[in-house]
C-alpha cells in the first residue's frame, strides 16, 4: 500500500527561480496538507485542502507560495521566485476520513528538501 | 502563549530507563490527541492516537487529561531506537478544521 508521494525529494536551485513540488496523497483520502520545516521554526502548515479545496492558506508565507489542487490524487506548492529564507523541508500529509478509531489521523509524505542558493 | 506547548529537551536517558513527555494545549475546543515520532531527516510518523480512556501500546502509553489541558506520553525500557523527536499534535474543531503540532521533544538513549 503506497503511502504519501513526494517529487523531487530534494531541490537546489537559485535565488528568482521557480520551484514547483508535487504531492500524490493516499488514495481516499479526503485532507490534504502542506507543511514547512525549518530548524528555527518547527514544522509549520501552509494550507490545507478537503475533497480538492482550499480550505485555510493562512500559514502561506506570502504570494511567492501558491498551492492547488487539480484533483484527487495531485496537489502542487509552488514558489515563485524563490529566496534562500525558502529553504527547508517541505511536508506533505493526506487524512484518513472522519469517524471512527484511526480517522483523523495524518500521514506524511518523505518531503523535499529545498535549498534556494 | 503558543497553542501547543512541549518541553524541547533533550532527554538524554540510559538503557531500560523511564521516560515521560508532557505536552500542554491552550484551546478547550481541541478534540483529538496523537503522539508523532520524528527520526533526523525524516518524516513524522504517527506514533499513536491519544484518548479520553488512555492507551497503551507496548512500552508506550498515552494519556489524556482534558481538564488540565495536557497530554502525555511514557515510555517504559527505553531502546537505543526510540532517539528521535517526540511531537505532540493537537486536532481542533472550531468552526474550521486546525491542526496544531508541538515544536517536539528530542529524546536521546544511551546505551
Amino acid at each position: 500500500d503506497a503511502g504519501v508521494i513526494q517529487s523531487p525529494r530534494h531541490e537546489v536551485t537559485e535565488m528568482g527561480q521557480e520551484v514547483t513540488l508535487r504531492c500524490k496523497p493516499i488514495s481516499g483520502h479526503d485532507y490534504l496538507f502542506w507543511y514547512r520545516q525549518t530548524m528555527m521554526r518547527g514544522l509549520e502548515l501552509l494550507i490545507y485542502f478537503n475533497n480538492n479545496v482550499p480550505i485555510d492558506d493562512s500559514g502561506m508565507p506570502e504570494d511567492r507560495f501558491s498551492a492547488k489542487m487539480p484533483n484527487a490524487s495531485f496537489s502542487t506548492l509552488k514558489i515563485q521566485p524563490s529566496e534562500p529564507r525558502d529553504s527547508a523541508v517541505y511536508f506533505c500529509a493526506s487524512r484518513t476520513p472522519m469517524g471512527g478509531r484511526g480517522s483523523d489521523t495524518q500521514y506524511f509524505g518523505p518531503g523535499t528538501r529545498l535549498t534556494v542558493l | 502563549r503558543k497553542e501547543v506547548e512541549q518541553d524541547p529537551g533533550p532527554f538524554n536517558v540510559p538503557e531500560g530507563a523511564t521516560v515521560a513527555f508532557n505536552c500542554t494545549y491552550s484551546n478547550s475546543a481541541s478534540q483529538s490527541f496523537f503522539w508523532y515520532r520524528q527520526d533526523c531527516r525524516k518524516e513524522p510518523k504517527l506514533l499513536m492516537s491519544v484518548y479520553s480512556s488512555g492507551n497503551e501500546d507496548g512500552r508506550f502509553t498515552a494519556q489524556l487529561n482534558r481538564a488540565s489541558q495536557y497530554i502525555s506520553l511514557l515510555i517504559r525500557d527505553s531502546k537505543l531506537s526510540d532517539s528521535a523527536t517526540y511531537l505532540c499534535v493537537v486536532n481542533m474543531y472550531t468552526g474550521g478544521f486546525k491542526t496544531i503540532f508541538g515544536a517536539g521533544t528530542r529524546l536521546f538513549v544511551k546505551a
